[in-house]
């Protein structure tokens, strides 16, 4: 069946640095992709997403391309904040149903 | 933008009690929502399909005894975990899907049953 493996957390990094959250896929078909943040106390936000294979999704400074030769949806961010501290969970969409990875906890140092 | 209220955020029950959990649309209407399951370090895991107006559709291996689903009104589905046990202590969050195109998510509630 359909599913996210994504990197094991914790990432802890300096402010400035540059991030690469890994995400892979197993799925029939061309799902749509997603990465989801979420913040302390609150719920789960969609950060970005792709629909077909090669789009790239953007949103805060945050990209990740919808890879379909390597089934990868990797997240990346050239300089980051400690704001950006959050977990984010790499998931696939197959008709109204999301299937998720585990999650990964990142830290930001100042 | 569209809000999913769940309430509580917190939880704690002694064995054998029942706990309910509430997922609400604050700004839109949602014919259909998602409840989730979390244990520590692994994926969310989709529970149920809670549908207005019928029965809610469960994922293979969820008890539906257990964990009963209701879907009031368009803006609101609850989560009753009933006789509850330690196993059941997790993070239970729901979800709304919005125009098709992504879904909104409660705050998640985090169950500990003593």
């Amino acid at each position: 069946g359909d599913s996210v493996t994504q990197m094991e957390g914790p990432v802890t990094l300096s402010e400035e640095a540059f991030l690469t959250i890994n995400c892979t896929y197993t799925a029939t078909g061309y799902p749509s992709l997603f990465w989801y943040v979420q913040y302390p106390g609150e719920g789960l936000q969609l950060l970005l997403k792709a629909t077909k294979a090669d789009d790239k999704g953007s949103n805060k400074g945050f990209e990740a391309t919808y890879r379909k030769e390597t089934t990868s949806f990797h997240l990346e961010k050239g300089s980051v904040q400690v704001s950006d501290s959050a977990v984010y969970f790499c998931a696939l969409q197959r008709a109204s149903k999301i299937i998720f990875g585990s999650g990964t906890r990142l830290s930001i140092r100042p | 933008g569209a809000v999913v209220s769940q309430h509580p955020s917190r939880v704690i029950c002694k064995s054998g009690t029942s706990v309910k959990i509430e997922c609400r649309s604050l700004d839109f209407q949602a014919t259909t929502m998602f409840w989730y399951r979390q244990f520590p370090k692994q994926s969310l895991m989709l529970m149920a399909t809670s549908n207005e107006g019928s029965k809610a559709t469960y994922e293979q291996g969820v008890e539906k005894d257990k964990f009963l689903i209701n879907h009031a009104s368009l803006t609101l589905s609850t989560l009753t975990v009933t006789s509850a046990h330690p196993e059941d202590s997790s993070f239970y969050i729901c979800s709304a899907p919005f125009k098709d195109t992504e879904a909104f998510f409660g705050q998640g509630t985090r169950l500990t049953v003593v």
